[in-house]
């Protein structure tokens, strides 16, 4: 099972690009990578998923390199709503379930 | 709407006396998956589900029972709840695809206090 490292904490401030970065040096073949935010209280909840190269949506970016092992969650021009607890989660669901989330990333988003 | 339910949200209960937490989702999920939460730990898997009568162990087991009867209803059980299970509890579903699209569903949480 690929083990992810994250940093613990992070700031920033209003209107900055976020980038965390995770890192998962034993990522297996078939493993997807992604990503959760949490709010306190709340279950985490689904942000971005991909496999290799770069993802989009409309929340987020997920840029990952040709070795995959790591990758960097994108935030564009954060607001103070975006303070969360960030997850990255790597595995496969259709090869095993068993599923281990890092520490998670704390990002402080300051006015 | 697409979600997963946890119930209860909030018990206190004391050593001793079994407990079930219920978790069923209506998205005709096959994968879910329970987890604990405390302080400075993270996420922890204690069981998993594949399919239907198909479990297994997560990272962290001990003191707890499962069962997937039917592809919505994935219930938690403790027979012997002890203070240690103290903790927030999340249940998750997502789709079994191959191809990857397998974003987890989580339920809004129950906090268990065992005294």
């Amino acid at each position: 099972l690929a083990k992810t490292t994250q940093p613990i904490s992070m700031d920033s401030y209003e209107g900055q690009e976020v980038n965390i970065t995770c890192s998962h040096n034993n990522i297996a073949t078939n493993d997807y990578i992604t990503w959760y935010q949490q709010f306190p209280s709340q279950g985490p909840r689904f942000i971005i998923q991909g496999y290799k190269t770069k993802v989009t949506n409309e929340v987020a970016s997920l840029f990952i390199p040709a070795d995959r092992k790591s990758s960097t969650l994108s935030l564009p021009r954060v607001s103070l709503s975006d303070t969360a607890v960030y997850y990255c989660l790597v595995g496969d669901v259709w090869v095993t379930g068993k599923l281990i989330f890092g520490q998670g990333t704390t990002l402080q988003v300051k006015p | 709407e697409a979600q997963v339910t946890q119930n209860p949200r909030y018990l206190i209960t004391v050593t001793g006396k079994k407990l079930t937490v219920t978790c069923s989702q209506n998205m005709n999920h096959e994968y879910m998956s329970w987890y604990r939460q405390d302080p400075g730990l993270g996420l922890r898997q204690i069981y998993y589900s594949m399919n239907v009568e198909v479990t297994d162990k997560g990272d962290v087991p001990e003191g707890y029972k499962v069962s997937r009867k039917e592809k919505r209803n994935f219930p938690l059980i403790l027979e012997s709840p002890s203070p240690n299970q103290t903790s927030l509890y999340f249940c998750a579903s997502s789709p079994r695809d191959r191809g990857g699209n397998q974003p987890q569903h989580f339920g809004d949480g129950t906090r268990l206090s065992i005294l």
